[in-house]
């Protein structure tokens, strides 16, 4: 799978809109990019993904760049309880039981101040 | 829907102790994941499963972790003997049939596991 690259921390107004960028140069044609956030003591929660249209959920939208090397996840009116580690993860994704398992990184440190 | 279930949400145990980490994936999921996750190294996965059948383990630290599904609903994690360094939160999660559209992975909330 792909690396990736996530600014380790970011602030975000409450209200305001968050975009939370990544960076992953070397993708491949058939992997795709994943959005997990994770809160304080809880399970990662997944959160969108996609290949290479924006995609759009009740959660986020998604943006990648038109030689997929990046995308910015946009959580469009940041609350409090969103607050978490946002972990984006790119992976080969097919019924094939090998490309089931996520890789995460680091993540990004999401605060959203009142 | 209950999502995956995960017990003890907390457990405390002494060096060299038994120590059994229990999953009830979610219903019809096809694949069980265990993760690890430690503030030094983060998320890691230590085994999952596809249809009950341990597919790969390489995450396994040591031959004091094992990892058994007997059935479709359950797995189990097991240390023994424990070490202070297994402290860390074990996170199990299911998976259903891909599609292009889904197949995102369901943790659970997780099993504290502290070491003393």
């Amino acid at each position: 799978d792909a690396k990736t690259t996530q600014p380790t921390s970011m602030d975000c107004a409450e209200g305001r809109a968050a975009n939370l960028p990544c960076n992953h140069s070397t993708i491949s044609g058939n992997e795709y990019v994943y959005w997990y956030r994770q809160i304080h003591s809880q399970g990662p929660q997944y959160i969108i993904h996609g290949l290479k249209n924006n995609e759009t959920n009740e959660m986020a939208s998604l943006i990648i760049t038109e030689d997929r090397k990046s995308s910015t996840l946009i959580l469009p009116h940041a609350t409090l309880r969103d607050t978490a580690v946002y972990y984006c993860i790119v992976r080969v994704d097919s019924a094939l039981g090998s490309a089931r398992q996520l890789t995460f990184g680091s993540g990004t440190q999401l605060t959203v101040l009142p | 829907d209950a999502g995956v279930i995960q017990s003890p949400r907390h457990e405390v145990t002494e060096m060299g102790q038994e120590v059994t980490l229990r999953c009830k994936p979610i219903s019809g999921h096809d694949y069980l994941f265990w993760y690890r996750q430690t503030m030094m190294r983060g998320l890691e996965l230590l085994i999952y499963f596809n249809n009950n059948v341990p597919i790969d383990d390489s995450g396994m630290p040591e031959d004091r972790f094992s990892a058994k599904m007997p059935n479709a609903s359950f797995s189990t994690l097991k240390i023994q003997p424990s070490e202070p360094r297994d402290s860390a939160v074990y996170f199990c999660a299911s998976s259903g049939v891909w599609t292009p559209n889904t197949g995102e992975l369901f943790f659970g909330e997780g099993s504290r596991l502290t070491v003393l």
